[in-house]
């Protein structure tokens, strides 16, 4: 089983500010990575896909990078709505699985 | 628009059954993979199972295979998860997804349904 392994697990940031979140891969899943982001007592919501595509909708500030075992997904200027928790995914190998989250909070 | 509703949680006694069942509409449900995802109370997201466009392939997480069974009615634009022998460990909200892009990649979700496993 791949393990993704997020970090920070924390991230406290001010509005404005810019987020960086890593997720790195036990073994490589090619571009096969996907970000997501989770509110309390919501469904997550797809950001990225394929490492660097953003979903229909997604704002600009989100960007996604990376391939292989080392990932980021960028905020690149925090919005009040933005705090929440960020997980990463992986498709390349049955079982897909997550990583176990980043939360981004208000400082 | 894409709609996915879940519905069949409540509480269960440890070794019991449960069905849970996820509505769709709003896409042609037939040409997607469809998933089941769960989360534990105040835990991370865990992939239970998927199953293809016309039921030939399916696959399980080794936490509930042999226990648990994925289907799909096509006809009835319905999914569904049969769930045997269950333990406290399954107590999460269980979550439909699905992904018109790729087999693996989450585009659409429930709402969730809680299943609570408790003596």
């Amino acid at each position: 089983e791949i393990v993704l392994t997020q970090s920070p697990a924390t991230l406290s940031l001010s509005p404005g500010e810019r987020a960086t979140l890593s997720c790195r891969a036990s073994q490589t899943v090619r571009s096969y990575l996907a970000w997501y982001q989770q509110k309390p007592g919501q469904a997550p919501r797809l950001l990225i896909y394929d490492a660097s595509n953003r979903a229909t909708g997604i704002a600009a500030r989100f960007s996604g990078s990376g391939s292989g075992t080392d990932f980021t997904l960028t905020i690149s200027s925090l919005e009040p709505e933005d705090f929440a928790v960020y997980y990463c995914q992986q498709r390349d190998n049955w079982p897909w699985t997550f990583g176990q989250g980043t939360k981004v909070e208000i400082k | 628009q894409v709609q996915l509703v879940e519905s069949g949680g409540g509480l269960v006694k440890p070794g019991g059954s449960l069905r849970l069942s996820c509505a769709a509409s709003g896409f042609s449900f037939s040409d997607y993979y469809i998933s089941w995802i769960r989360q534990a109370p105040g835990k991370g997201l865990e992939w239970v199972s998927y199953i293809s466009s016309g039921s030939s392939y399916t696959n399980y997480a080794d936490s509930v295979k042999g226990r648990f069974t994925i289907s799909r009615d096509n006809a009835k634009n319905s999914l569904f998860l049969e769930m045997n022998s269950l333990r406290d460990e399954d107590t999460a909200v269980y979550y439909c997804a699905t992904g018109l892009a790729a087999a693996g990649t989450l585009e659409y979700w429930g709402q969730g349904t809680l299943v609570t496993v408790s003596s």
